[in-house]
């Protein structure tokens, strides 16, 4: 799986929207963008996934680069339930390999 | 909608003991069964996946076990804990091999 980089930290007023970058330079042609986030002593918990075309669900937007090299994930109206660990993995679809998770972005939505 | 369960919630337990964790998945049929284990400040370790019944595969050899007795029960064991069995024990489900996976609530066991 392709390695991935990711700020460490973000604050984020609650109400406006919080922008998570990644970055995926060496990111392969069959390479998904997978968005995961972990609430403090919680599961994991699926948000969205893509492969080069925009993505957008209930919970999250995913804006990936023409080149897929980077990536951003958008919650459009943040609230103090999004604070969490945002983990940007990138992997392929059909991969049995285990999910890793690198350092994320731990993002906290300020009242 | 698909659920998953795990129980129990927290578990301290002494060295040497014997351990048995439960998942449960309901509305689906078929799903990949993962058990993952997190350290303190780390990231995820696959110990177990299953694609079927009785069919399961070990990521990491250690004294850890599991079985899946039904199709939608995935079962972690071990017969005597060691203190680094610690940890916050994860179970997951995915409809395919690699897909999104979704994780059940965690068990936080602590081996004293």
């Amino acid at each position: 799986d392709a390695k991935t980089t990711q700020p460490p930290s973000m604050d984020c007023a609650e109400g406006r929207a919080a922008n998570l970058p990644c970055n995926h330079s060496t990111i392969s042609g069959n390479e998904y963008v997978y968005w995961y986030r972990q609430i403090h002593s919680q599961g994991p918990q699926y948000i969205i996934h893509g492969l080069k075309n925009n993505e957008t669900n209930e919970m999250a937007s995913l804006i990936i680069t023409e080149d897929r090299k980077s990536s951003t994930l958008i919650l459009p109206h943040a609230t103090l339930r999004d604070t969490a660990v945002y983990y940007c993995i990138v992997r392929i679809s059909g991969s049995a390999r285990q999910l890793t998770f690198g350092s994320g972005t731990q993002l906290t939505v300020l009242p | 909608s698909q659920t998953i369960h795990q129980w129990p919630a927290t578990l301290v337990q002494p060295v040497g003991s014997p351990l048995s964790l439960e998942c449960t998945v309901e509305g689906t049929s078929n799903p990949n069964l993962y058990w993952y284990r997190q350290a303190a400040g780390r990231g995820l370790q696959l110990l177990f996946y299953s694609i079927g019944i009785d069919q399961i595969s070990s990521e990491v050899p250690q004294n850890l076990s599991a079985s899946r007795p039904q199709d939608r029960q995935f079962i972690l064991s071990s017969k005597k804990l060691l203190l680094s069995d610690s940890g916050f024990y994860l179970c997951a489900w995915s409809v395919r091999q690699g897909g999104e996976q979704y994780f059940g609530p965690g068990t936080r066991l602590t081996v004293t």
